[in-house]
């Protein structure tokens, strides 16, 4: 059974940093893209980027280029959404989702709240 | 201002059909295909309709995709009370190499 599970939910202030994951399981993690949406409260959803764990191969939406890094570790099949610097705006939950442009599977989320 | 265009809010009656657009442009619906993600209360999205039309295993054939031009639609017969959820349109955009979503539409089962 494909699965993509998300680490649990985050409390973090303002300029903090923050790594979160989604580890994959029952296919082959090498194989799929893995991408990484976000939804902010009370709106819809909003595509940030794509690994491919097999080589790294990354791309970013213009909107989220810079802001965040994507990550894998394909050792662990395991991807990463990482923020260096916090902002209040980034209050969202996040999925991830395997395969590019269709995502077939998704994490159950993982919400961060940024609050002083 | 989502690149797709949904209806804010769609609603039926147990066992009609109803049908949701999406309108885009030729650099996204005109010249890629076209998904479409069913979000329960509380849920992560789920692929309802991928390429157009296509359903992926486990997806009721109460839910149809089709495609023309730069519009999509989604067409749910025989509407269940646990059909009540938000949908989602989306399609690779070629101009601004993202994949975009419509803002999406509530669906509300009377």
């Amino acid at each position: 059974e494909v699965q993509l599970v998300q680490s649990g939910a985050e409390v973090k202030k303002p300029g903090e940093s923050l790594k979160i994951s989604c580890k994959g399981s029952g296919y082959s993690f090498t194989s799929y893209w893995i991408g990484w949406v976000r939804q902010m409260p009370g709106k819809g959803l909003e595509w940030m980027g794509i690994i491919y764990p097999g080589d790294s191969d990354t791309r970013y939406s213009p909107s989220f280029q810079g802001q965040v890094t994507i990550s894998a570790d394909k050792s662990i099949s395991t991807a990463y959404l990482q923020w260096s610097s916090l902002k209040a705006s980034d209050t969202a939950m996040y999925y991830c989702a395997r395969r590019f442009p269709d995502m077939d599977y998704w994490g159950q989320g993982t919400l961060v709240t940024v609050s002083s | 201002q989502s690149v797709l265009t949904q209806p804010p809010s769609a609603s039926g009656t147990p066992g009609q059909r109803v049908t949701i657009s999406c309108s885009g442009s030729s650099s996204n619906i005109g010249s890629n295909t076209v998904n479409w993600y069913q979000q329960l209360p509380g849920t992560a999205p789920k692929l309802l309709i991928y390429s157009n039309n296509q359903r992926p295993s486990g997806v009721p054939d109460r839910f149809s995709g089709s495609k023309s031009g730069t519009s999509a639609s989604l067409a749910i017969s025989g509407l269940q009370s646990e059909d009540e959820a938000d949908y989602y349109c989306a399609a690779w955009d070629d101009s601004l190499n993202v994949v975009v979503f419509g803002g999406g539409t509530k669906l509300t089962v009377l």
